[in-house]
């Protein structure tokens, strides 16, 4: 166990709707990431924020956004969904948000877009 | 659990023999490395990294060496168990960068 929680573990929705994802960081670590994980583009970094600020941004859609609240914990909205949406994202945290950092993973949310 | 990828490369062999798996990485400024396991159904972990001043760092049981003359990676398994059987990923960055970029990821499979 990580230390980082993540809910829903599974949701499926239809396209067109919108969705929150949940996550929260290990005890102590300020810097949360969000991961796309689908079967034919592997593992893609989205976006990184350190207490509460945006501080790395990656391949994200614009139907997509992220933010961290002041007690740590981020939410990854995702808009106008598509059947492409569907994969596993991940969030991971990390003490202080510095490229060596390790990062911790949640164990995923499974989104299905019918 | 669920499939990570269903169209991964995959590294099949016998507990107790060692295991190498490989990753090509893509940007010859990538100054920083790291190796991540991913167990079906969970996240990945972090398994070791390396940093471009160095060929070679040694875990507990895992190698990492790293070939920049050719932008290559790779992970070495002493005495696999099947608790090793996972899909491995490398992923790069480079300093102060803060964004990662993942190679696709080898299935390894010990067979007991």
């Amino acid at each position: 166990d990580s230390g980082v929680t993540q809910t829903p573990k599974h949701l499926i929705t239809a396209t067109g709707q919108r969705v929150t994802l949940r996550c929260s960081p290990r005890s102590g670590d300020l810097s949360v990431y969000w991961y796309q994980q689908s079967l034919d583009q592997g593992l893609q970094f989205l976006i990184q924020y350190y207490n509460g600020e945006e501080r790395a941004k990656g391949n994200i859609l614009e139907r997509f956004s992220a933010q961290q609240f002041p007690d740590l914990h981020s939410e990854l909205n995702l808009s106008s969904l598509e059947l492409g949406d569907s994969a596993l994202y991940f969030c991971a945290s990390s003490l202080s948000g510095g490229t060596t950092d390790t990062q911790y993973f949640g164990p995923g949310t499974r989104l299905t877009v019918l | 659990g669920e499939s990570v990828g269903l169209h991964l490369p995959t590294l099949s062999v016998q507990e107790g023999d060692n295991s190498i798996i490989n990753c090509a990485y893509s940007n010859s400024a990538s100054d920083y490395f790291i190796w991540y396991k991913q167990e079906s159904g969970k996240g990945p972990q972090f398994i070791i990294d390396i940093r471009s001043n160095m060929d070679k760092r040694q875990g507990q049981r895992v190698t990492v060496l790293l070939n920049k003359t050719v932008k290559h990676l790779s992970l070495q398994i002493a005495a696999t168990q099947p608790g090793d059987s996972a899909v491995y990923f490398c992923a790069e960055t480079y300093s102060n960068f803060n964004k990662f970029y993942f190679g696709s990821g080898t299935k390894l499979n010990v067979k007991p």
